[in-house]
């Protein structure tokens, strides 16, 4: 069973820094692409970021390009989202899922809340 | 990436069809046949329905339908059920190699 688990959310002031963990179980990580997708409380999903899956290419949305980095240790199983200069619109629930930029997302983690406040 | 285009709510009542509309450009939806859909419920993580154009996910009920014209991509649920009463969201691969959601749909069941 694939399973992908958030961690590393709370509250943060604005032009804080905060990662994001996605740990994950259940299939061949090292073998797929990982993405993170976002959405802010009562908005819809917005894509954030896509990593392949040797790390060696990555997308970034261009409302986080230069602010985020998304990365991944394989030997971990563990894919990551390193949030610098957050602002208050990065606030949302932030979800890991499995898959690549064509937006084919079959399995989602249950999302983890990031909030930026002062 | 501009978010696509879907209307802001649709309803119908229980056992007829209705259909949802997905409008991009010829950057996007009408560019590519990687257009995805979802099904999120309150507080709970979206749920693949529907990808590249028209593709089931094992598990997916058949009343479940997708399907693409130019520049606009449709859901049809059929057999309207009381659990189909949800969000909807589209989404489709992009010319900037990225991929951008619709803005969503909420879906009523009268």
């Amino acid at each position: 069973e694939v399973q992908l688990l958030e961690s590393g959310g709370g509250l943060v002031q604005p032009g804080g820094s905060l990662r994001l963990s996605c740990a994950a179980s259940g299939f061949a990580f090292s073998d797929d692409a990982m993405s993170w997708v976002r959405q802010a409380p009562g908005k819809g999903l917005e894509w954030v970021s896509s990593i392949s899956a040797s790390g060696g290419i990555t997308y970034y949305a261009d409302s986080v390009k230069g602010r985020f980095t998304i990365s991944r240790d394989n030997s971990r199983t563990t894919l990551y989202l390193q949030m610098n200069s957050l602002r208050a619109e990065d606030t949302a629930v932030y979800y890991c899922t499995k898959g690549w930029v064509d937006s084919n997302y079959l399995y989602w983690g249950q999302g983890i809340l990031v909030t930026v406040s002062s | 990436q501009s978010a696509l285009t879907q209307p802001a709510s649709v309803s119908g009542s229980p056992g007829q069809s209705i259909t949802i509309s997905c409008t991009g450009s010829s950057s996007d939806v009408g560019g590519y046949n990687y257009v995805s859909w979802y099904q999120q419920h309150p507080g709970k993580a979206p749920k693949l329905m529907i990808y590249d154009v028209s593709k089931r996910p094992s598990g997916v009920s058949n009343r479940f339908s997708g399907s693409k014209s130019g520049n606009t991509a449709s859901l049809t649920i059929s057999g309207l059920q009381a659990e189909d009463e949800a969000d909807y969201y589209c989404s489709s691969y992009t010319s900037r190699s990225t991929p951008v959601f619709g803005t969503g749909t909420k879906v009523t069941v009268l």
